[in-house]
């Protein structure tokens, strides 16, 4: 089975301050990467995804992600935040063809932007 | 386009009343459906999953249970709410037959069971 850690669960940051938030997975087999951004009472939307091949992944709204297999890593980050960035966070995986392409997901990072 | 809807947005439930969450897709077919509880200060709890018709498979033992009578319907139901049940609850769909890319969410129903 998998299993996603996200070692943050609340990161507060000043607007166009940089931000890194962590996401760690442990699993036997090869697995896809996601991270998803939700905003207060909304459901969930991808930000980026690793499926194979380069390690950094840029995503919308000017988040990256880069994928480290010997660390087991996805850390997200984005060089300068702004006050509607203020979201939880979450990382999943998957495993390829896997039965119901089930996503796991982490607990979840509260990111606070301040003025 | 896709696009996925659920209903309603907000409910307020007393204990032991019975439950029903719909979700439905527009725009593809054969997709996978999903069920994800969010409780207050915890991550997403996948519940069920559903391949196809009448196909539903259970992640956690517990009070609800789903239903997918056609093939972009997917339902959430509950004989006897408890209090336990209140959280936002999340409905998803993805491709089914390749490469995972990922799920498209509706915009959730929060559950206050009193």
């Amino acid at each position: 089975a998998q299993s996603v850690t996200q070692l943050d669960s609340q990161v507060p940051v000043f607007e166009e301050a940089p931000v890194e938030l962590r996401c760690n997975y442990s699993s036997s087999v090869s697995v896809y990467l996601f991270w998803y951004v939700q905003y207060p009472n909304q459901g969930l939307q991808l930000l980026l995804k690793y499926l194979s091949g380069s390690t950094l992944v840029k995503g919308i709204n000017g988040f990256e992600a880069e994928f480290n297999k010997s660390q087991t890593s996805f850390h997200l980050r984005k060089p300068s935040v702004h006050i509607s960035d203020t979201a939880e966070y979450f990382c999943a995986v998957s495993v390829p063809q896997a039965a119901g392409n089930k996503l796991t997901f982490g607990g979840g990072t509260r990111v606070l932007v301040k003025p | 386009s896709q696009t996925i809807h659920q209903w309603p947005a907000t409910l307020v439930q007393p204990v032991g009343s019975p439950l029903s969450l719909e979700c439905t897709v527009e725009g593809t077919s054969n997709p996978n459906l999903y069920w994800y509880r969010q409780a207050a200060g915890r991550g997403l709890q996948l519940l069920f999953y559903s391949v196809g018709i009448g196909q539903i498979s259970s992640e956690v033992p517990q009070n609800l249970s789903a239903s997918r009578p056609q093939d972009r319907q997917f339902i959430l139901s509950s004989k006897k709410l408890l209090l336990s049940d209140s959280g936002f609850y999340l409905c998803a769909w993805s491709v089914r037959s390749f490469v995972n890319y990922g799920y498209t969410f509706g915009s959730g129903t929060r559950l206050t069971v009193v």
